[in-house]
């Protein structure tokens, strides 16, 4: 079945550090792919999202593209805030299986 | 305003006391789901919903029932909670766009505690 394998947690950076979170799935057929952040005390919001190779998903300064040859999606942002501290999930769909599958989260801490 | 619901948002209960939570969606979304996060283990699906009285088990189904009587109303039903589904539950809404996109549209969640 589809998998999503993200780099654990947490990271802990300091504010305006260079942010990667690495995302790699398996799945068959061209699942999209979607990072999710989750605020503390709150619900999943969708972050950004890719339906297809090479496709580059943006949202509040974050980056992911879809690269089909390594069958990854690593989030990037080039100057974090501590706003941005929150878990954040990695998650496809829409591949071999319409349910989608998340990774296990990864914490972001930014200090200032 | 789109909006996935939730009730309650905070619940403690006893071993064995039968509880419901509830999950509204205003989206007309044929497909809503459960999760259930635990620390380490990240979402885990307990059952899903295609279209109204379809329902299928995810990944964690046991101890949990559902039920999909109408499109907006997809309730999640403890018969007899024990202490492992302490945890945080996640209703999720989802529309398949003609593309084969999905976009899933999230609960605030309920944190459950069985004593």
């Amino acid at each position: 079945g589809d998998s999503v394998t993200q780099m654990e947690g947490p990271v802990t950076l300091s504010e305006e550090a260079f942010l990667t979170i690495n995302c790699t799935y398996t799945a068959t057929g061209y699942p999209s792919l979607f990072w999710y952040v989750q605020y503390p005390g709150e619900g999943l919001q969708l972050l950004l999202k890719a339906t297809k190779a090479d496709d580059k998903g943006s949202n509040k300064g974050f980056e992911a593209t879809y690269r089909k040859e390594t069958t990854s999606f690593h989030l990037e942002k080039g100057s974090v805030q501590v706003s941005d501290s929150a878990v954040y999930f990695c998650a496809i769909a829409g591949g071999g299986s319409y349910i989608p599958t998340f990774g296990r989260g990864t914490s972001l801490i930014v200090h200032p | 305003e789109a909006q996935v619901t939730q009730n309650p948002r905070y619940l403690i209960t006893v071993t064995g006391k039968k509880l419901t939570v509830t999950c509204s969606q205003n989206m007309n979304h044929e497909y809503m789901s459960w999760y259930r996060q635990d620390p380490g283990l990240g979402l885990r699906q307990i059952y899903y919903s295609m279209n109204v009285e379809v329902t299928d088990k995810g990944d964690v189904p046991e101890g949990y029932k559902v039920s999909r009587k109408e499109k907006r109303n997809f309730p999640l039903i403890l018969e007899s909670p024990s202490p492992n589904q302490t945890s945080l539950y996640f209703c999720a809404s989802s529309l398949f766009k003609s593309t084969g996109s999905i976009e899933q549209f999230f609960g605030p969640g309920t944190r459950l505690t069985v004593l």
